[in-house]
C-alpha cells in the first residue's frame, strides 16, 4: 500500500521557471493538503482541498496554484518560481472521518530555486 | 502569526529518562490536539492526540497532557529510547475546520 506519493522528490529551478508537484493517494481520502516546511517555521499550510474539484487557500498561498481534478491527485503549481519558495513541500491526506487529526503525509519534495 | 508555538527548538535527554515537550496555542477555538513525529528525509507521522474534553491521553510510552485554561499541552516520553530521536511537531485544529496548524517543531536527541 503506497499511501501518499509525491513526485518529484528533488528539483532545482531557476528564478522565473515554472513547475508542478504531483501528489497521489491511494486511500480514497476526501481531504488533501500541501504544506511547506522551513527551518524555525514548522509546517505551514499552502492550499488544501475538501473533495474532488474543490480547492481553498491556506496560510501561505501566494505564488502557488493547485488543482484537484481527480480525487486521488492534488497538484501544486509554481508559475514563476522565486528563491523564497526554496523549501521542502509535503502533501498530506485525511479520510474526513472523525475529528481532524490523522493526516497521512508523503515523504516530501525538496525544491531549490536559484 | 503562529497560533501553535513550540518554544524549545531542541531537547537532549539520556536514554531511559523522561522527555517532556511543550506546546502553547493562542486560538481558543482549537479543540483537538496532536503530536507528529518526523525522521529526516521522511514525512511526519501521527503519534498521539487528545480532545479538548480530556486532560490526559496515554499510549504506551507516550502521554499527552492538556491544560485548556493555560492553552498548553505537553508530550511525555517515558522511558526515552534512541529511536525516539526525531523532530516532534505539535498541531491543533478547530471543530469542523479540516486543517491543522503546526508548531515549529522540537528536535529530540536521545543520548545513549
Amino acid at each position: 500500500n503506497a499511501g501518499v506519493t509525491q513526485t518529484p522528490k528533488f528539483r532545482v529551478l531557476k528564478t522565473g521557471q515554472s513547475m508542478t508537484l504531483l501528489c497521489a493517494q491511494d486511500m480514497n481520502h476526501e481531504y488533501m493538503y500541501w504544506y511547506r516546511q522551513d527551518p524555525g517555521m514548522g509546517l505551514r499550510l499552502i492550499h488544501y482541498s475538501v473533495g474532488e474539484g474543490t480547492t481553498a487557500k491556506g496560510e501561505v498561498p501566494d505564488g502557488y496554484n493547485v488543482s484537484r481534478l481527480k480525487k486521488q491527485n492534488f497538484l501544486l503549481g509554481l508559475e514563476s518560481a522565486a528563491p523564497s519558495q526554496t523549501s521542502v513541500y509535503f502533501c498530506a491526506s485525511f479520510s474526513g472521518q472523525g475529528a481532524t487529526g490523522e493526516l497521512f503525509f508523503g515523504e516530501g519534495s525538496r525544491l531549490t530555486v536559484l | 502569526d503562529q497560533q501553535v508555538k513550540q518554544n524549545s527548538p531542541s531537547l537532549s535527554v539520556q536514554e531511559g529518562r523522561i522527555s517532556i515537550l511543550n506546546c502553547d496555542y493562542t486560538n481558543s477555538m482549537f479543540d483537538y490536539f496532536l503530536w507528529y513525529k518526523k525522521y529526516p528525509a521522511e514525512g511526519p507521522t501521527f503519534l498521539i492526540s487528545i480532545s479538548s474534553i480530556k486532560d490526559k491521553n496515554e499510549d504506551g510510552r507516550f502521554t499527552v497532557f492538556l491544560n485548556k485554561s493555560a492553552k498548553h499541552l505537553s508530550l511525555h516520553i517515558v522511558p526515552s529510547q534512541p529511536g525516539d530521536s526525531a523532530v516532534y511537531f505539535c498541531a491543533a485544529s478547530a471543530y469542523n475546520d479540516y486543517k491543522l496548524s503546526f508548531g515549529a517543531g522540537t528536535t529530540v536527541t536521545v543520548r545513549a
